[in-house]
């Protein structure tokens, strides 16, 4: 079955260090994103890929970093310059053909806890 | 700027009827869409608006109108697996971006 996988469920680093949250997605669709929930909050963009090795940033960049080398993989990293980490983050993707009507498919998230 | 507002709990019974509101004001639009999402879990879409009027897919339905930048999302029958977070979001830009709502955190109670 097509679908995204995200990697791993939980995660739990020290502060001061970097952390990579793995995105995985065989619906071939040409567009990646990546969002962080934090509770009583709507999801926030943190950057998106349309098409490979090419990303912008979203409303939420700072003290991120992506990549995005092959169409399946868009890879986040969280870096000691992200302020506030602990959070439920969440990568989507969606066809490009029309993506102003087309649905996000999710990932199951990973929850990152940083102490 | 850009804003999407929604209530943030609600509470109905099972087998009732329960209508979850949505405003927004964005620099642009390109549909709205309904999302669901259980605790802990990915959000699984549930509805997309585009145009005014009322779309209905079974127990569900979405209404919308663009010139009060106004949706709703109808449940209708509810049963205890409806318990789940609905968020809204708006598609804003050619780009497929879009901004969310905080989500309403519906409880059905038997």
């Amino acid at each position: 079955d097509g679908g995204i996988t995200q990697s791993p469920k939980y995660l739990f680093r020290k502060e001061g260090q970097n952390v990579t949250l793995s995105c995985e997605q065989n619906l071939n669709h040409d567009a990646m994103y990546w969002y962080r929930q934090d509770p009583g909050q709507g999801l926030r963009l943190i950057y998106y890929s349309q098409i490979v090795n090419d990303f912008q940033k979203g409303d939420i960049a700072e003290g991120y970093s992506v990549s995005r080398e092959k169409k399946e993989s868009f890879p986040l990293t969280v870096t000691s310059a992200q302020k506030n980490p602990t959070a439920f983050y969440l990568c989507a993707s969606t066809s490009q053909g029309e993506p102003s009507n087309s649905p996000l498919h999710f990932g199951n998230g990973t929850r990152l806890t940083v102490t | 700027g850009q804003n999407i507002d929604q209530p943030t709990e609600m509470t109905a019974t099972e087998g009732a009827i329960v209508q979850i509101n949505c405003t927004y004001q964005t620099s642009g639009f390109n549909g709205l869409f309904w999302y669901q999402q259980h605790a802990g879990e990915a959000p699984t879409f549930l509805s997309y608006n585009v145009l005014d009027g009322l779309e209905e897919k079974g127990r569900f339905s979405s209404f919308l109108s663009r010139s009060k930048g106004y949706s709703y999302l109808l449940l209708k029958e509810l049963q205890m697996k409806d318990s789940a977070s609905y968020l809204c979001a708006v598609s804003w830009d050619q780009g497929g971006k879009l901004i969310f709502g905080q989500g309403t955190e519906l409880s059905v109670k038997p």
